[in-house]
């Protein structure tokens, strides 16, 4: 357990309104990242964070903003919700090794989008 | 071309036999690899990262790495019904800390 937890859990929204996730860590991590799942595609990056106030965008970006004012939380925002946006979404948190950087979920918040 | 591409099965073995998966990538120049297991309705959970050529053990499992064919495995041992899950393999593309997975294979384990 990588102290790694996800709010809301499930959460159902119409088209249009913006939504929030949080991904809250206890370990101090340097790197969180937010994904999403959906049948057949595996999970797909959409930001990642390396610090406080430092993001990058990844490569399914579009629709979706972060924010980590700390370093525990790191915010997705669906500026305005649609229906493409019906997921699972996670989040991950990195931990560096020796050549590389294992990353660690969260349990997921599924995102129903009517 | 996917950077990285697994056979999305479902993959059928008979319990205590040994399950055999396979993923193979893109970019040349990755230097670490990872299995994840998932199990439905549950998040991904990291079982092995292997950085160098060759074979590494753990337990029933065992991850094999061929940079030279861009191939990675991972072989479980004594297969049981637990063992039936989503495997995700996960290679670090141009960037150290990011990660691209592949769409996973199913495995089923039979009793």
């Amino acid at each position: 357990d990588a102290g790694i937890t996800q709010s809301p859990r499930h959460k159902v929204t119409e088209t249009g309104t913006p939504v929030t996730l949080r991904c809250h860590q206890t370990e101090n991590h340097r790197y969180m990242y937010w994904y999403r799942q959906d049948p057949g595609h595996g999970l797909r990056l959409i930001h990642y964070s390396y610090g406080v106030k430092d993001t990058d965008k990844g490569e399914v970006s579009d629709g979706y903003s972060v924010s980590r004012s700390k370093t525990e939380d790191f915010l997705l925002t669906l500026e305005s919700a649609t229906s493409s946006q019906t997921s699972v979404y996670f989040c991950a948190i990195s931990e560096s090794s020796d050549s590389g950087y294992e990353q660690y979920f969260g349990p997921g918040t599924r995102l129903t989008v009517t | 071309q996917k950077e990285v591409e697994q056979n999305s099965g479902p993959l059928s073995v008979p319990e205590g036999a040994i399950a055999s998966l396979n993923c193979t990538y893109s970019d040349r120049v990755s230097q670490s690899f990872f299995w994840y297991r998932q199990y439905s309705g549950k998040s991904p959970e990291l079982i092995m990262s292997i950085y160098s050529n060759g074979d590494k053990e753990d337990g029933r499992f065992t991850a094999q790495l061929n940079k030279a064919s861009q191939y990675v495995s991972l072989l479980i041992r004594d297969s049981q019904p637990s063992d039936s899950a989503t495997y995700l393999c996960a290679v670090n593309i141009r960037s150290g800390n990011k990660l691209v997975f592949g769409a996973g294979t199913i495995l089923r384990v039979k009793s």
